[in-house]
């Protein structure tokens, strides 16, 4: 089965850029997607088919996929984007949804 | 605004069953594929089951294969998951998801229900 791998942690100051990676093999042939999630919450849909962002999440949010590496950028992060960021593929040679373990993103 | 609200879950013992209920609203259910995604105490999300527009096309992750039974009502709006000889590992809370148009994303989810599998 396909598997996702995204770091536990990342850590970064108010205003610094955020960087989460998702890795896949050959992740560059499918799309991704990705989720916030804050505690208590249902996630929302941050990013989708690698780099498009839905009505209402702020430019600072950006995504790209290349080769074996999906990445989330958030740019000029903010207290109020401290959340955990999950990825996600769908993987057709098993009609499967794959989420990756989740990142959690600490604002200091 | 769409809107999507579970029910069903609660305190079911190991073995037993349960059938939870997605109300959806706001938007035309029936020209959208849905997915059940869950979320153990403290874990990360996990896909669970995805059922087309007509439910003709139907898929399960492996762990509730042969367990679990998606399936819907377009007339009346709603998903549903029928969750049997549920097992401890089961507990969780079970979000109804929207998939995008298009694609496999998911650009809504209910609140969620919680699902405590414990004798």
């Amino acid at each position: 089965s396909y598997v996702l791998t995204q770091p536990p942690s990342v850590s970064v100051a108010p205003g610094e850029t955020a960087r989460i990676t998702c890795g896949g093999n050959n992740i560059v042939n499918k799309a991704v997607h990705w989720y916030q999630q804050k505690p208590g919450q249902a996630p929302v849909l941050v990013i989708y088919y690698d780099s498009d962002r839905p009505s209402g999440i702020p430019e600072r949010f950006s995504g790209s996929n290349s080769g074996n590496t999906a990445t989330l950028t958030i740019n000029r992060v903010e207290a109020g984007d401290e959340a955990d960021y999950y990825c996600q593929v769908w993987d057709s040679s098993s009609d499967h949804g794959v989420f990756g373990g989740g990142t959690q993103l600490t604002v200091l | 605004e769409v809107q999507l609200v579970e029910s069903g879950g609660g305190l079911v013992q190991p073995g037993g069953s349960l059938r939870l209920s997605c109300a959806a609203s706001g938007f035309t259910f029936s020209a959208y594929n849905m997915n059940w995604v869950r979320q153990a105490p403290g874990k990360g999300l996990e896909w669970l089951s995805y059922i087309s527009t007509s439910s003709t096309t139907i898929y399960y992750a492996d762990s509730v294969k042969g367990r679990f039974t998606i399936s819907r009502d377009n007339a009346k709006n709603s998903l549903y998951l029928q969750m049997n000889s549920l097992r401890d590992e089961d507990t969780a809370v079970y979000f109804c998801a929207k998939v995008c148009s298009g694609s496999h994303c998911v650009d809504y989810w209910g609140q969620g229900t919680l699902v405590t599998v414990s004798s």
